[in-house]
This record gives structure tokens, sequence and C-alpha cells, in this order.
């Protein structure tokens, strides 16, 4: 099972509208949660941060269902500029090193049209 | 400029020649990355740093070689370039490993022939 999974789209949705995504991670201790954004041929930025209680920024509303191991992301009013990848991140498992990555799903694609 | 800056943004190289790809970041970050990101494959990590002179391998290292002599850079080097290593390189950084999350460079993209 992958660590890190969301549905591919592409959501095709008109401006205006509200659209979510979801995604799901296998790591039950996972406690850090972010969703970044990827535009066509440029590099992932960080959207915005997931908390435990959920949290708001602007049109873009992110939520956390520990005991479903899901986090998700609702954009409401889409603009014609949302139209990008969206990533949903999760920290990974601890590593032999000692370490802990996070770990990239593979993107939600949105396409907002006129 | 401060940073996390690439180079270079485009590169095509040869089928067994080494090329090596530079990252270079200003915030005196500790944790540094290397990702390639493929269609289908999303982005997959190559290499990490958690401080200079300490560097571990990711899930897809072979291949590939890293240094990270001073804490600002974390070159990348192809030792013998091949054609499935042709794909979107990205450089990142990080002050805490997981916490706040990862800004990455603005990508090389690598064609090999």
């Amino acid at each position: 099972r992958k660590e890190v999974e969301q549905d591919p789209g592409p959501f095709n949705v008109p401006e205006g509208a509200t659209v979510a995504f979801n995604c799901t991670y296998s790591n039950s201790a996972s406690q850090s949660f972010f969703w970044y954004r990827q535009d066509c041929r440029k590099e992932p930025k960080l959207l915005m941060s997931v908390y435990s209680s959920g949290n708001e920024d602007g049109r873009f509303t992110a939520q956390l269902n520990r005991a479903s191991q899901y986090i998700s992301l609702l954009i409401r009013d889409s603009k014609l500029s949302d139209s990008a990848t969206y990533l949903c991140v999760v920290n990974g498992r601890w590593m032999n090193t000692g370490f802990q990555k996070l770990v990239f799903g593979t993107g939600t694609r949105l396409l907002v049209s006129p | 400029d401060a940073g996390i800056t690439q180079s270079p943004r485009y590169k095509i190289t040869e089928t067994g020649r080494q090329v090596t790809l530079m990252c270079h970041q200003t915030w005196s970050h500790s944790y540094m990355f290397w990702y390639r990101q493929d269609l289908g494959h999303g982005l997959r990590l190559i290499y990490y740093s958690a401080a200079a002179d300490i560097t571990d391998k990711g899930e897809v290292p072979d291949g590939y070689v890293v240094s990270r002599s001073k804490t600002e850079n974390f070159p990348l080097t192809l030792e013998s370039a091949t054609r499935s290593q042709t794909s979107v390189y990205f450089c990142a950084s990080s002050f805490s490993q997981v916490d706040y999350g990862y800004t990455f460079g603005s990508g090389t993209r690598l064609t090999v022939v």
C-alpha cells in the first residue's frame, strides 16, 4: 500500500465552483500534514499546513481525520488561477537512520474553466 | 539572492557522461534533499542530508552521488548518465525534518541522449 494516495483526477470545474480533494495516508503515527500546489513544469510550493482542528486560509480549507487517516482540501469560489496539481504531503515512518521524511502524494490535477 | 537556487535550469548530456547539478540555499537550513519527478511516479527522494558532511540514501539513489562539505551547498552528481535518468530534478531544504514542510528550488530539467 502506498504511504500517501490521491485521486489523480483531473477534476474539471467551472469558475466559481467548490471542489474538494481527499488524500489517504497509511502511517497512523503521522503528525505533520501539508498541501502543496504545483504548476505545470514548476516546483511544488507549500499551500498550507493541515492542523488537527482544521484550518482555513481564504478560499482554502484543510481538514484532518485521524480516525480514518485522510486529509482533505476544499477550494471555494474556484478561480482560473487555481488550475494546478495539488500534492498531499504527510510525514512518513521513522527510517533506520533515525530520520523522518515527508512523503509526497502523486497529486490531484485541477482544471478550472471559464 | 535569498532562497534556494538550482543550476543549470536545463541540461542535455550524453549517455555515459558525468554531470553535476548544483543546489545552493541561503537560509542555513540543516536539511537538504534531492528529488526526481517523473510522470506516474511523483516525487521520489534520491538523497538527503541532515547537516554538512551527513548524507544518506533515499528511495532511488543508484547512479547518483552527493556531497555536502558546506551547509549551503548540496550538489548531485550523476556518475555515468543513463537515459533512465532523464527527469526533472528538484532540490529542497528545511530547518526541521518534517514540522514545517520543505522549500523547493525551481528545478533542473535533465535530458540524457
